[in-house]
């Protein structure tokens, strides 16, 4: 399964966007970019996906770069409910639907 | 959305004994996984719960000791055998709804604690 790095930690002030990066140098032409969360004491929660275009939801948006082996998750506006272990996550599904979770990245949102 | 409820949420177990968590679903779904959340850590895949036949297990973990059933296409079970506290860690249940569909749900966890 292709991998992502991601940064441990991040810190953001309240109220202003927070990017996410994620490299996957290693991704294929069938990998799905997905963005799970986890708040803390809860299983994880999904936050947005995509193949090749940017997307938008209520919750982010998400750009990809053009050749793919990088991503950034965006948070236009950090609130303190949004602090969290946030999961870049590969998915073929060509080869099954499992979900391999990386090591994420902590994001602390300051008051 | 499916919505997951796992049962026991949360348990303290002897060293030797062995663990049944439930994963009650309220909606059929296509796939079941089940997975390890060691404290401080991210989530391992142990298993992807088959429907009417043997679970598929990742590398590194076996069925003997983390036995899966999975009768119908919206109940599973994971057994934690012969405990050792190496094993306490979250164990969480995750749900696919359908092929056609790419967001999966995840339940709270049951948290385990082995002495």
């Amino acid at each position: 399964d292709a991998k992502t790095t991601q940064p441990n930690s991040m810190e953001s002030n309240e109220e202003e966007p927070v990017h996410l990066p994620c490299n996957h140098s290693t991704i294929s032409g069938t990998d799905y970019i997905h963005w799970y969360r986890q708040l803390p004491s809860q299983g994880p929660e999904y936050v947005i996906h995509g193949l090749t275009s940017n997307v938008n939801n209520r919750m982010a948006s998400l750009a990809i770069a053009e050749d793919r082996k990088s991503s950034t998750l965006i948070l236009h506006r950090a609130t303190l409910r949004d602090a969290a272990v946030y999961y870049c996550i590969l998915r073929d599904l060509n080869t099954g639907n499992q979900f391999y979770f990386g090591t994420g990245t902590s994001l602390t949102v300051i008051p | 959305s499916a919505v997951i409820s796992q049962k026991p949420s949360r348990d303290i177990c002897q060293r030797g004994t062995s663990l049944t968590i439930q994963c009650q679903v309220d909606s059929q779904v296509t796939m079941m996984f089940w997975y390890r959340q060691q404290p401080g850590q991210s989530l391992t895949l142990i298993a992807t719960a088959n429907q009417g036949s043997e679970a598929t297990y990742e590398s590194g973990f076996v069925i003997d000791k983390f036995p899966i059933s999975r009768p119908n296409l919206t109940f599973s079970t994971l057994t934690v055998s012969n405990m050792s506290p190496e094993d306490s860690s979250i164990y969480l249940c995750s749900v696919v709804e359908d092929l056609l569909k790419t967001e999966a749900f995840f339940g709270q966890g049951t948290r385990l604690t082995v002495v």
